[in-house]
């Protein structure tokens, strides 16, 4: 059964950087594209960011510029380096999978990033 | 692509069939998929690709459309089918979410 475990949000300074760091287990994770969504408290959902290989990566408008997306296979592990962060930005972060690229039947837990003075 | 979902909020019994409704803004041809969201957890696909159910999920929950019109329907609420439900397209990055429509216990 595939596992996907979010770590690394917490509470930042605007204009502060923070790594997000997802570790899957269960699943062939180099076969799969990689997608980070995040969800304000109460609100809807939103597609920041999205890895197959290095050579194919996106990002929203929102965070194009500010946020990096990244993976190790080796370590099945994928990560979401953010800098110069918003109020905006204050969300639950999850990182999603799936079979079929761009829908995600596993999800993490979610990991709260928090951006406040 | 903007999703529009209607409406925001049902109220159902147990047992009736309720039907919720995403509307594109452009078409996503059968790329659509319908996610349940319950308080304090993560999404849960239901259906992918407008008609298919992923694994796990009972018979009673069931896609269909295509373009720019999609539907959801679950034929007889349980209990626990009472949640938020998100449509979510995957033709165009970025791929977008609906603004969820909540099925709530009449």
């Amino acid at each position: 059964e595939s596992q996907l475990v979010e770590s690394g949000g917490t509470l930042v300074q605007p204009g502060g950087s923070l790594r997000l760091t997802c570790a899957a287990s269960g699943f062939p994770f180099s076969n799969y594209a990689m997608t980070w969504v995040r969800q304000v408290p109460g609100k809807g959902l939103e597609c920041v960011a999205y890895m197959i290989t290095t050579s194919t990566v996106h990002y929203s408008d929102s965070v194009k510029g500010r946020f990096t997306i990244s993976r190790d296979n080796a370590q099945n592990s994928l990560f979401l380096d953010m800098n110069g962060l918003r109020a905006d930005d204050t969300a639950l972060y999850y990182c999603a999978t799936g079979v079929l690229v761009g829908s995600f039947d596993s999800w993490g837990q979610g990991t709260l990033v928090t951006v406040s003075s | 692509i903007v999703l529009t979902q209607s409406p925001g909020t049902l109220s159902f019994s147990p047992g009736e069939r309720a039907t919720l409704h995403c509307r594109a803004s452009q078409s996503v041809g059968s790329y659509l998929a319908w996610y349940q969201q319950k308080p304090g957890l993560a999404p849960r696909l239901l259906i992918y690709d407008s008609t298919n159910r992923a694994s796990g999920i009972p018979a009673r929950f069931r896609g269909s459309g295509s373009g720019t019109d999609f539907t959801l329907t679950v034929t007889s609420l349980e209990p626990e089918d009472f949640a938020v439900y998100y449509c979510q397209q995957r033709h165009i990055w970025p791929w977008t979410f609906g603004q969820g429509s909540k099925v709530e216990v009449k």
